[in-house]
């Protein structure tokens, strides 16, 4: 099984509206990345999780770890078209830093105007 | 800065030939990670160097594939035989330590290989 399980696997919505994408671990969280990717390109750095209860926003995304329930979860408001891609998450599971991390299959976001 | 440079873009090879990626991290970086993105098993986890020197390379499948990098400023993951089954997309990263646990990757462009 997916030690990283990202959900949902795909998602479209409506410009404006708001949306979640959850990361959930099978292993401790010791840190959380979250990227964006879009076709063809690489992934762009969005934000990075730490300690438990912590939360990041840049914009309209906001990104929070819930080291318990390992899980982290990345909320955009008010979506619009730029917001389209694949989004995933990256564990380190290790305590080992950002050097081994284990990423998810990633999420599809479509928002249509 | 340009950012972290890959080449090709793209590669279509034949079963059984060898494949040469190329890499050239962004200045001053002193890591340099490689991964393969596949639809199956989405963003793994190859080999990272740190100053040169392969630190962990337990994410390489098999004998086939082989990472050097020569100097600071260049990396070269290669296949050799390649088979349809590393068809893939291969992206290298680079990352500056500054004497911190954690640090934001940059992913270069990618190079999508296809194997025939």
């Amino acid at each position: 099984s997916q030690e990283l399980e990202q959900s949902p696997q795909s998602l479209i919505v409506q410009e404006g509206k708001n949306l979640t994408i959850n990361c959930t671990s099978s292993k401790t969280l010791y840190g959380l990345y979250w990227y964006k990717q879009k076709y063809g390109e690489g992934l762009i750095f969005l934000m990075m999780l730490q300690k438990g209860g912590e939360e990041k926003s840049h914009e309209k995304i906001t990104a929070k770890l819930d080291e318990k329930k390992q899980q982290s979860s990345l909320h955009i408001t008010a979506s619009q078209p730029s917001h389209a891609g694949i989004y995933l998450c990256g564990a380190d599971n290790t305590g080992a830093g950002s050097y081994q991390l284990t990423f998810g299959k990633g999420t599809k976001l479509s928002v249509i105007p | 800065d340009a950012g972290v440079i890959q080449s090709p873009r793209h590669e279509v090879t034949e079963m059984g030939q060898e494949v040469t990626l190329r890499c050239k991290p962004i200045s001053g970086h002193d890591y340099l990670f490689w991964y393969r993105q596949t639809m199956m098993r989405g963003l793994e986890l190859l080999i990272y160097f740190n100053n040169n020197v392969p630190i962990d390379d337990s994410g390489m499948p098999e004998d086939r594939f082989s990472a050097k990098m020569p100097n600071a400023s260049f990396s070269t993951l290669k296949i050799q035989p390649s088979e349809p089954r590393d068809s893939a997309v291969y992206f290298c990263a680079s990352s500056d330590y500054r004497g911190q646990l954690y640090n934001e990757q940059f992913f270069g462009p990618g190079t999508r290989l296809t194997v025939l």
